[in-house]
């Protein structure tokens, strides 16, 4: 199927660490992706990773991928105030160029 | 670089009229790719454009819905007549061929049907 899966909401306190989760359903996948989307703004890549890796790391952000049970993380650490946005993953799927996106996850920081 | 640019940002339109939206890409991508999101729903593909040529149309709705891509420059997505279900927010990205599938967002084009 086409579904690619996201919890809804997520709220933190500044300076802790996010963990937004996802799952999706094709094993063909070949990138995955997360996306950002601040209010009034567009999608903003931050990452990518793909298939043959577990994990990559840029900065505060890490990405896990668990290909056995097609399940993608995005870590964020010591999240501030500024990273409350939504945040979509999106997958590749083989012989494809579209991406499919889950529904996202709505991050809120608290100060 | 100039990113993606789309407009309107914002359109409100009676059931039945039509409305095109715009989108123009960055400079040099083939590849050009119309998406939508309905309110808390995830983004769903609508059609992908390489060049001038329509690649892959499987995401359209229906036949009220009409994109174009005149010279492989810039799009237009036309919807008529418009129905109350099509308001959402109408994405538009880029992105060079042969690369990891790297798509440029524009800030979406946000369509209200009353």
């Amino acid at each position: 199927g086409e579904d690619v899966e996201q919890s809804l909401f997520l709220s933190v306190r500044e300076g802790d660490s996010s963990v937004i989760n996802c799952t999706y359903t094709d094993s063909s996948s070949t990138y995955l992706y997360w996306y950002k989307q601040e209010p009034g703004a567009g999608l903003q890549l931050l990452t990518y990773i793909f298939s043959n890796m577990d994990m990559k790391q840029d900065q505060r952000l890490t990405v896990l991928l668990n290909k056995k049970d097609k399940h993608l993380s995005l870590r964020i650490a010591d999240t501030q105030t500024g990273d409350s946005a939504i945040y979509f993953c999106a997958e590749r799927r083989t012989g494809f160029q579209k991406l499919v996106f889950g529904t996202g996850t709505r991050l809120l920081v608290s100060p | 670089e100039a990113g993606v640019t789309q407009f309107p940002s914002h359109s409100v339109i009676e059931k039945g009229q039509t409305v095109t939206l715009r989108c123009d890409p960055i400079s040099g991508h083939d590849n050009l790719y119309w998406y939508r999101r309905v309110m808390g729903k995830e983004i769903k593909f609508l059609l992908h454009f390489v060049k001038e040529s329509k690649q892959d149309e499987s995401g359209m709705p229906n036949n009220r819905f009409l994109a174009e891509r005149t010279g492989g420059t810039y799009s237009t997505l036309k919807v008529q007549p418009a129905e109350l279900e099509d308001s959402g927010v109408y994405f538009c990205a880029s992105s060079q061929a042969g690369l990891a599938n790297v798509l440029t967002f524009g800030a979406g084009s946000r369509l209200t049907v009353l």
